[in-house]
């Protein structure tokens, strides 16, 4: 069965920082590696989608690459500003099936 | 833009009372999820359906039931509340034929309290 781990759980930094995200997971058949992020109360919004045959996106400030040999994802996130404050969550798509299996997500803080 | 939407943003319910969350995607997904949220459990996945009619059991179907009469609508069913049943939930669409290259389109979600 698979399982998704996100470390750290928790993570503040100052403005400008540039910093990386990990994700893992135990089963490498999978179809895609999703990012997501979530602001408190709301739902999610996709931010990053890499498919299995893919090594990385890139979305603006936003990087995600992906290694199906180690099962890790990375979302990096260059010169943060304080907007990007919220919660970060992967998923991994499971091959043959629209299902996806959620980490717990990172809360992310950046302090101006 | 794909769109979501989820019948109310907070609901209170008492104890032992039927609960009817709503949910309706405008792009004509096959595709519909119904997930909870917790602090430290993470997303979960309650039910899903794959057509209308159609439905299948996820990680924690216990207390719950679903219904899917139209293509756009999928209604979670809490057929007697308990408090154990607090949680935030969250309603998800996606295509059959998006193959590898999309992702779910997500509701903004309903904060349910049962006292």
């Amino acid at each position: 069965k698979q399982e998704v781990t996100q470390i750290p759980a928790a993570l503040s930094v100052p403005e400008g920082e540039n910093l990386v995200l990990n994700c893992s997971f135990t089963d490498s058949a999978i179809y895609n590696l999703q990012w997501f992020r979530q602001d408190p109360g709301k739902g999610l919004t996709s931010l990053l989608l890499i498919q299995s045959s893919q090594r990385e996106q890139t979305s603006g400030r936003l990087n995600a690459s992906l290694d199906k040999s180690s099962g890790r994802s990375t979302l990096y996130i260059a010169a943060s500003q304080p907007g990007d404050s919220a919660t970060y969550l992967c998923a991994a798509s499971q091959g043959g099936s629209e299902k996806l299996v959620f980490g717990k997500g990172t809360k992310l803080t950046v302090n101006p | 833009d794909v769109k979501v939407t989820q019948s109310s943003r907070y609901l209170v319910k008492r104890t032992g009372e039927k609960v009817f969350l709503e949910c309706v995607q405008d792009m004509d997904h096959e595709n519909m999820f119904w997930y909870r949220q917790d602090p430290g459990l993470g997303l979960r996945l309650i039910y899903f359906s794959y057509d209308v009619k159609m439905k299948e059991k996820g990680d924690i179907p216990e207390g719950y039931s679903v219904s899917r009469e139209k293509k756009e609508r999928f209604s979670l069913i809490l057929e007697s509340a308990s408090t154990n049943q607090t949680s935030m939930y969250l309603c998800a669409s996606i295509s059959s034929s998006s193959g590898i290259s999309d992702t779910q389109y997500f509701g903004p979600g309903t904060r349910l309290t049962v006292l």
